[in-house]
């Protein structure tokens, strides 16, 4: 089948640097997207890795190896406000359709 | 620029009523569009994809219907609602095929 695999939680502290893993078990892609969830609200558009290598917009970067099989999303000089869910997600060829992993939980804490 | 509305944001519907929720984008034609289903505390589970006006894609069977009347409009339905309908209903678009997609602010639904 088709998944996308990333750690359920994760927790850090502020000013820290913290990388949220994505593995993926797929046929071909078009890229691997990232978005961002606070409690209640809708994902938000984060970042978008097309081709390998590191995409990186302010403090947050995004990276793929699709020889790996393997993406991450690194985010850097934590703030409290960045508490919330982070998706991985592919497009996939064989599908018209955006397919996202289960989604980690970041804790920021003081 | 391109956005998306849906609503209602939140509504509370007994169990065996009839449920409709709208999404409309503007600031684009012929987008693909999304309707996904986030459960409390859980991933995004894809419930229909549209490529055109009139073309629903299901990808999981269940009580609920998508249709498309216009470029821009996507509509959630279903006749009777079930308790496990309850959850938190996002519509998207994308401008094309395998770039990323943006989301509407959502609706929340509980049956009760």
């Amino acid at each position: 089948g088709q998944s996308l695999e990333q750690p359920s939680e994760v927790t850090a502290v502020e000013g820290a640097i913290v990388q949220i893993n994505c593995t993926y078990q797929t046929s071909g892609f078009y890229g691997l997207s990232w978005y961002q969830q606070h409690d209640g609200g809708a994902p938000t558009f984060l970042s978008y890795n097309a081709l390998d290598g590191l995409e990186e917009t302010g403090r947050f970067s995004s990276f793929l190896s699709r020889s790996d099989s393997y993406g991450y999303l690194l985010l850097q000089e934590l703030q409290m406000k960045d508490s919330a869910s982070y998706f991985c997600a592919v497009t996939l060829y064989n599908n018209n359709d955006m397919r996202f992993g289960a989604g980690t939980r970041l804790t920021v804490k003081p | 620029s391109q956005t998306i509305h849906q609503w209602p944001a939140t509504l509370v519907q007994p169990v065996g009523s009839p449920l409709s929720l709208e999404c409309t984008v503007e600031g684009t034609s012929n987008p693909n569009l999304y309707w996904y289903r986030q459960a409390a505390g859980r991933g995004l589970q894809l419930l229909f994809y549209s490529v055109g006006i009139g073309q629903i894609s299901s990808e999981v069977p269940q009580n609920l219907s998508a249709s498309r009347p216009q470029d821009r409009q996507f509509i959630l339905s279903s006749k009777k609602l079930l308790l496990s309908d309850s959850g938190f209903y996002l519509c998207a678009w994308e401008w094309q095929l395998g770039n990323t997609i943006y989301f509407g602010e959502g609706s929340w639904l509980t049956v009760v």
